[in-house]
Parts: C-alpha cells; structure tokens; sequence
C-alpha cells in the first residue's frame, strides 16, 4: 500500500490553469476508474472535488476537472481564484482481494 | 444537518489503549458505510478502516491492521475505533467521514466523501 506520487507544489496566476498530476500504478489508478481529489485549506477537514475520475459532485465548480491515462490521475483548474490555493490530494481504490483505498502525499497549490 | 462529531483523543504513551468515538446526527448512520482518515501533523492523509452499513465487512489498512478495529453500534448512530498498542507513528488527527450514497446506493471502491468530523488529535508520547 504505497502512496500515491503527486507534486509538492504547484502554482499559478488567477485566471490561469494548473494540472496536478498523480501516479500510481496498474494495482490502483491504473487499475480502477475510482479516484478522487481532496481539497484541504489549513485547520479544516478535506473537501471531495472530483469522485470516480471525473465524476464532480453538487456545488463544485466546473472549473475543476478530472481525468486519467493509464497509471496517472490528473486534476485540472481552470480560471484559477485565490480561494483554490489550498493542499489537494488524489486517492484511488486500490484493492485486489481486500478493500483499501492510497492517498497521494499532497500537492500546495499557490495562486501568485 | 448532518455532523459527524469525533472524540476521544488525547495524549496517551506508547502501548497503551485509546478508543475513538464519532458521534452521527443529522441521518441515519445504519444506511452508510463510514471511513477513518487520519493526518499526521503537517502530513498528508491516510486511509485508515471502513465498515460497512451494518458492520458485517470491515478492511483495514496494512500499517494499523491487528492493532486498530472500526466498528459501530447503529442503534446509538455511533461510530468507533479502538487503537491499541499505539505507536509514535499513530500520532494523527483522526476524522471519521461518511460515503455520499447509502448503501443501497453505493459502490465499493468509490471514495466520495461528503461529510466528515472536525478531527480528533491523537498524541503517542512518553
């Protein structure tokens, strides 16, 4: 059960868009259609923004979209705000013979 | 409206017991499956254990499993999780969080998430 790969940090102007990206491998991202994106602002609890790869849940903004291609997992930003600046992580199923789900370490997105 | 209310938490030395409550108001806690998430301070989130709606499945993640059980007592809409022999490596906040679909609904797998509790910090120290 290893944590899924994502970048530490990523940023951009508002406006603009990012990608924060999410690897894994055939046992869990690439393996499943069942990953989700977490926003976290700081002292509070997460947020779910995206659910099975691309599915966005109610009052979520359009902005923010999911997708994947074989073993990584992206998530998109469009039209960046200064709200979005926040920790994002992705997790994934990733069980076989068990239920189980990985997280992804977390990226900081900063809005410059 | 739906809370989910976490405690339980405290200081507690290495080896000892600690359970975890996570009080359910605002639904019927016996329709969802219910998560543990936990966060070290300043890290990442982990997948920690989840029950299904009735408590009849439970799975656990390999760094707690023999050591952690989830469970639940429906009819008291309370959720649960013992950790024993706790380690420095447990020291986390620990949120219960509740799937958006009830169970007749919902797909094992999915991990969407749409209420969770305020947290509950666990210390392991000497």
């Amino acid at each position: 059960q290893s944590a899924l790969t994502q970048p530490r940090s990523v940023s951009g102007s508002p406006g603009q868009s990012v990608t924060i990206s999410c690897t894994g491998t055939s046992s869990d991202v690439g393996g499943y259609n069942y990953v989700s994106w977490y926003q976290q602002h700081p002292g509070k609890a997460p947020k779910v923004m995206i659910y099975d790869v691309n599915k966005r849940p109610s009052g979520v903004p359009d902005r923010f979209s999911g997708s994947k291609s074989g073993n990584t997992a992206s998530l998109t930003i469009s039209g960046l705000q200064a709200e979005d600046e926040a920790d994002y992580y992705c997790c994934s199923y990733a069980g076989s013979y068990t239920f189980h789900w990985v997280f992804g370490g977390g990226t900081k997105l900063t809005v410059l | 409206q739906v809370q989910l209310v976490e405690s339980g938490g405290g200081v507690v030395q290495p080896g000892r017991s600690l359970r975890l409550s996570c009080a359910a108001s605002g639904f019927t806690l016996s329709s969802y499956v219910m998560h543990w998430v936990r966060q070290a301070p300043g890290k990442g989130l982990e997948w920690v254990a989840v029950t299904s709606h009735d408590g009849s499945n439970k799975y656990y993640a390999d760094s707690v499993k023999g050591r952690f059980t989830i469970s639940r007592d429906n009819s008291k809409n309370t959720l649960y999780l013992q950790i024993n022999s706790l380690r420095a490596e447990d020291t986390a906040v620990y949120y219960c969080a509740r799937v958006s679909l009830p169970h007749y609904d919902y797909v094992w797998g999915s991990l969407d998430i749409d209420y969770w509790g305020q947290g509950t910090l666990v210390t392991v120290s000497s």
